[in-house]
């Protein structure tokens, strides 16, 4: 099946630094990933969507400069919290689109623990 | 934009039982809906979908309704056990490509 590996998968960092999680498609291509923001015991957020090639689009409330995205390639997207503060903590997971997948099916990461002090 | 609600928050049942986890979505236009298992501390792990030509399907243990005229799609776990427990989420897309995801039920599988 179509695996999606997620690294780190636990970060802690100082208040002030930034981090940088990468998510990787193993075994497909993806033009397409996704980025989500779990909090505990809730569901997922969708922040952003991050295509190939092109600027990612963000969604309604979530700051671009603040979250930036890279999908430099095909199996590779990036997501960067920039200046990390106490209330970034959670829990954040990506997933990814096959380009030819099932129609609509999503892979996801086993998700990154960020931890901000 | 779509809204997808989910019942019951948190759900017991005893092992062998039936567990049912029911959504409601808003659009009208949504055609596709997976159903999604997490533990804790992973990502969610896709166990059935169904699209919106498709009133039944089931593999397994595992079966999934839906109901294009009351907008309402369902989980259905038969003969439970305990790795069964884990938090599942329903979601909703029209496709594209965009997943709206439900609020989480809680499954405690009591042995």
């Amino acid at each position: 099946g179509a695996v999606v590996s997620q690294h780190p998968s636990r970060v802690i960092c100082k208040s002030g630094t930034s981090v940088k999680i990468e998510c990787r498609s193993l075994d497909f291509q993806a033009t397409t990933m996704f980025w989500y923001r779990q909090f505990p015991k809730k569901s997922l957020m969708l922040m952003a969507t991050s295509n190939e090639g092109s600027k990612a689009t963000y969604e309604q409330g979530v700051e671009k400069d603040k979250f930036l995205i890279n999908h430099a390639s095909l199996t590779l997207s990036t997501l960067t919290v920039t200046s990390a503060h106490p209330e970034d903590s959670s829990f954040y997971i990506c997933s990814a689109y096959p380009i030819a997948g099932t129609y609509n099916e999503q892979f996801f990461g086993p998700g990154t623990r960020l931890t901000v002090l | 934009g779509e809204n997808v609600e989910q019942h019951p928050s948190t759900l017991s049942v005893q092992e062998g039982d039936s567990a049912v986890i029911k959504c409601t979505y808003s659009d009208s236009a949504s055609n596709y809906f997976p159903w999604y298992k997490q533990e804790l501390g992973k990502g969610p792990q896709l166990i059935i979908d169904i699209r919106s030509n498709v009133g039944e399907k089931k593999d397994q243990r595992i079966a999934v309704t839906l109901n294009k005229t009351a907008k309402h799609f369902s989980l259905h776990i038969t003969e439970t056990q305990p790795e069964d427990s884990a938090v599942y989420f329903c979601a909703a897309t029209d496709g594209n490509e965009k997943l709206t995801f439900g609020t989480g039920t809680r499954l405690t599988i009591i042995p």
